[in-house]
């Protein structure tokens, strides 16, 4: 159980398009999904957390309207990242938020298997 | 905010024991977890501590001391698909619930 899936796992394109990432929840409904970034070697990087239903919430120094969030549904969240550039290249990793009670009852984190841009 | 330190890279032999540090600074405490993470792949949880003591699930244990902003996560009896980075992550209650990582700890296993 608890199983988050990411499409596409890798993609590849030109400067200055945008690339849509989704982000699913499979067998259970996540209220609040999250949205890492994480480069070589480092840790991951809060990007922002994405509730059903409303605005994201952004970190400090995270361009929102150079990451679109939509969070649809209760098993759907996807990012955007819009006129693609190569700095954005980078390994992009959501989780999903279990409900209280299930598993450990911990509110924990399930991440799915991540997304590796490339942007030439 | 918080500030998140584990040691960057530890090496240990097979079916030895390994113990991963953490130590955090934050405020409204409410979590730390431990992930595991082989590269190129997305983190797996492995425990969850937001009380006092240790907890055990098979070969991994995770000990936390809230006093002391202290975490450790042992390995034992280790092989060599143990070896990845080891994500320590902290939960503030007033944050969210969100997950605040540190830098991750690069565990290599020799034979």
């Amino acid at each position: 159980g608890a199983v988050v899936s990411q499409h596409p796992s890798r993609v590849i394109c030109k400067s200055g398009t945008s690339v849509k990432i989704e982000c699913r929840s499979l067998d259970f409904q996540a209220t609040t999904m999250f949205w890492y970034r994480q480069f070589p070697k480092k840790s991951l990087m809060l990007m922002a957390t994405s509730n059903e239903g409303s605005k994201a919430t952004y970190e400090q120094g995270v361009e929102k309207d150079k990451f679109l969030i939509n969070h649809a549904s209760l098993t759907l969240s996807t990012l955007t990242v819009t006129s693609a550039h190569p700095e954005d290249s980078s390994f992009y990793i959501c989780s999903a938020q279990a409900p209280s009670g299930r598993d450990l009852g911990t509110d924990t984190q399930y991440f799915g298997p991540g997304t590796r841009l490339t942007v030439l | 905010g918080q500030n998140i330190d584990q040691p960057t890279e530890m090496t240990a032999t097979e079916g030895a024991i390994v113990q991963i540090n953490c130590t955090y600074q934050t405020s409204g405490f409410n979590g730390l977890f431990w992930y595991q993470q082989h590269a190129g792949e997305a983190p797996t949880f492995l425990s969850y501590n937001v009380l006092d003591g240790l907890e055990e699930k098979g070969r991994f244990s995770s000990f936390l001391s809230r006093s002391k902003g202290y975490s450790y996560l042992l390995l034992k009896e280790l092989q060599m698909k143990d070896s990845a980075s080891y994500l320590c992550a902290v939960r503030e209650g007033a944050a969210g619930n969100k997950l605040t990582f540190g830098g991750g700890t690069r565990v290599l296993v020799k034979p």
